[in-house]
């Protein structure tokens, strides 16, 4: 069973578009996350949720809307996509203190053309 | 000054070799540190949480010292499979934050 599940695992559309992507956990964390990883590896935060609630936005820009609908969903909005938002984009999840690690998705690709 | 700073490598050590890497953190607040490796075009996977008294996994020892705000890995007898990027980050309220990673090639 996939621990934290993200889709789709690709993704490639035209700048302009508008684009979602899922993840959800069956870990029975209460935190979950978007990082995203550019072309230079660098894994950045971009959001933490906690039980629900936005904890941390990491002046990702208003373009960018999470949603979590209960505690196993995290779910990312890209409105307008530009060329820069190519990358790839890890969901995570872990329990509130995080001292036991956080478990990443697999990713998700997406390609701005 | 990055959060968290790594040899970005690469690496390059024969299959047996013993290797090290360090990692240096600037938040004195930080509570928890790991190690995740993460393979080409994979996510991220943890390897070990690293422990104030360090703590040792097979082949792989973690240590941690926050006198001096540093963490290491060492892993001993290399095989080709441990070839990856090895991420060092440090939780810090909410969020995990990642230095550049560095990365491992062992060749036969």
């Amino acid at each position: 069973d996939t621990a934290v599940s993200q889709t789709p695992k690709y993704l490639v559309t035209q700048m302009g578009n508008d684009k979602s992507i899922k993840c959800e956990q069956n870990l029975g964390h209460d935190t979950m996350y978007w990082y995203k990883q550019d072309s230079k590896k660098f894994l950045k935060i971009m959001f933490s949720y906690n039980n629900k609630e936005l904890i941390i936005n990491e002046t990702v820009p208003n373009r960018f809307s999470p949603k979590s609908p209960d505690k196993a969903h995290l779910n990312l909005h890209i409105n307008s996509l530009e060329l820069g938002d190519s990358a790839v984009y890890f969901c995570a999840s872990s329990h509130q203190t995080g001292e036991r690690g956080y478990t990443f998705g697999s990713g998700t690709r997406l390609t701005v053309v | 000054r990055k959060e968290v700073e790594q040899d970005p490598g690469p690496f390059n050590v024969p299959e047996g070799a013993t290797v090290a890497f360090n990692c240096t953190y600037s938040n004195s607040a930080s509570q928890s540190f790991f190690w995740y490796r993460q393979d080409c075009r994979k996510e991220p996977k943890l390897l070990m949480s690293v422990y104030s008294s360090g703590n040792e996994d097979g082949r792989f020892t973690a240590q941690l010292n926050r006198a001096s705000q540093y963490i290491s890995l060492l892993i001993r007898d290399s095989k080709l499979s441990d070839s990856a990027t090895y991420l060092c980050p440090m939780d810090s309220s909410y969020k995990l934050i990642f230095g550049s990673g560095t990365r491992l090639l062992v060749r036969p």
